[in-house]
């Protein structure tokens, strides 16, 4: 079946840059999403890369995707404490239906 | 735009008692998701309607859950006999394909299970 595996920890200082890190199986993903989640709040949509592109920016934030490889990932520029958060990797299959999420990785900020 | 709305936000009930939540999707979209989230995990997807057809459900959704989408507006989701199992948060989504058809996929603030 659909899997998105993601490590479970990140812990970065304040300022320097984050690499959040996901595989994925289901080769037919047309869009791959990042979403944010802080503590007791709702999924947040930070950005989106498809599948014909290996690089998106925007603002802080860039997308790297490996199609061949099935390996998304998401840098954070300049990480501030207000990045602090769960972040989940997020593709979409064919269908344009359900998004099939990992277990998110928890990133936090060293001073 | 007020995005995507959920009640009630929290709600306990006892064991083998019935639940109804509602969600209002951002006006316009006609794409309404539910998913289900527990502890230390991501959002698992349940269903899905295309305005007020059901076109998916998950493996997920027992006989015990249903939900429609009378108007093609809001939904609901109604969870009979409650098991212990059940507690968790549950997430609306709603979406519109944009130009790129990517159907981004806003997400409400949850109603928050809990069984007793």
């Amino acid at each position: 079946g659909e899997d998105v595996e993601q490590s479970l920890f990140l812990s970065v200082r304040e300022g320097d840059s984050s690499v959040i890190n996901c595989t994925y199986t289901d080769s037919s993903s047309t869009y791959l999403y990042w979403y944010k989640q802080e503590p007791g709040a709702g999924l947040q949509l930070l950005t989106y890369i498809f599948s014909n592109m290996d690089m998106k920016q925007d603002q802080r934030l860039t997308v790297l995707l490996n199609k061949k490889d099935k390996h998304l990932s998401l840098r954070i520029a300049d990480t501030q404490t207000g990045d602090s958060a769960i972040y989940f990797c997020a593709p979409m299959g064919s269908s344009a239906s359900k998004i099939i999420f990992g277990s998110g990785t928890r990133l936090s900020i060293r001073p | 735009d007020t995005g995507v709305s959920q009640d009630p936000r929290h709600k306990i009930t006892k064991r083998g008692q019935n639940v109804t939540f509602r969600c209002d999707p951002i006006s316009e979209h006609n794409r309404l998701y539910w998913y289900r989230q527990t502890l230390g995990q991501g959002p698992e997807f349940l269903t899905y309607f295309q305005n007020e057809a059901q076109l998916e459900k998950s493996r997920l959704l027992s006989d015990r859950f249903s939900a429609e989408r009378p108007k093609g507006s809001f939904s609901t989701l109604e969870i009979q006999r409650t098991e212990q199992g059940d507690s968790a948060m549950y997430l609306c989504a709603s979406s519109l394909p944009t130009g790129t058809g990517s159907y981004e996929q806003y997400f409400g603030p949850g109603t928050r299970l809990t069984v007793t």
